[in-house]
């Protein structure tokens, strides 16, 4: 069965910082890898999407990457705001497009 | 883009009572929806996979007789908590799928249940 994990769990950072969220996957017989944001009490908000015959797709300050072959994606943000505190969500699609999630990074982006 | 729509948004029910929500695919059709439910400060957990016109899949360990799937139509799945118990208390979010070719999934706004 597909594992998606993603490190750190939490991080803080200082406004303006540049910073690396991962995930890992077990089976790299995907699809697709989607990373998602969630606030609290909130639904998932889309933010980018790599086809499994993608490397990276960008977004604004936005940057995602995936390397199927060692099961890892990274999601990267470049001159963090508050306003990017949220919860990160790196999601997986396998057969009959089953979604597996991660358990989230939590962010918290310090004025 | 694709807009998926969820009723209600939240829901306050009493214990042994049952609760119905609806996940709607509002510009496009969906032949298969997923329902997940997300515990505090957890990710989400795929419930069941939603085919129209047939029965509903379902993950290992989620009781199928408990949580009533019923896709009725491209637009509509309904997923009924049944005999609800405090501990059914959730977020239930679902999805509905693009075009094949992407594979890409969207994600209503999610219901917030709350069994008394």
């Amino acid at each position: 069965k597909q594992e998606v994990t993603q490190i750190p769990a939490a991080l803080s950072v200082p406004e303006g910082e540049n910073l690396v969220l991962n995930c890992s996957f077990t089976d790299s017989a995907i699809y697709n890898l989607q990373w998602f944001r969630q606030d609290p009490g909130k639904g998932l908000t889309s933010l980018l999407l790599i086809q499994s015959s993608q490397r990276e797709q960008t977004s604004g300050r936005l940057n995602a990457s995936l390397d199927k072959s060692s099961g890892r994606s990274t999601l990267y943000i470049a001159a963090s705001q508050p306003g990017d505190s949220a919860t990160y969500l790196c999601a997986v699609t396998g057969n009959f497009n089953k979604f597996y999630f991660g358990s989230g990074t939590k962010l918290n982006v310090k004025p | 883009g694709a807009v998926v729509s969820q009723h209600p948004s939240w829901v306050i029910c009493k214990s042994g009572t049952s609760v119905k929500i609806e996940c709607r695919s509002l510009d496009f059709q969906a032949t298969t929806m997923f329902w997940y439910r997300q515990f505090p400060k957890q990710s989400l957990m795929l419930m069941a996979t939603s085919n129209e016109g047939s029965k509903a899949t379902y993950e290992q360990g989620v009781e199928k007789d408990k949580f009533l799937i019923n896709h009725a139509s491209l637009t509509l799945s309904t997923l009924t908590v049944t005999s609800a118990h405090p501990e059914d208390s959730s977020f239930y979010i679902c999805s509905a799928g693009g075009t094949s070719a992407s594979y890409e999934q969207y994600f209503g706004p999610g219901t917030r249940l709350t069994v008394t």
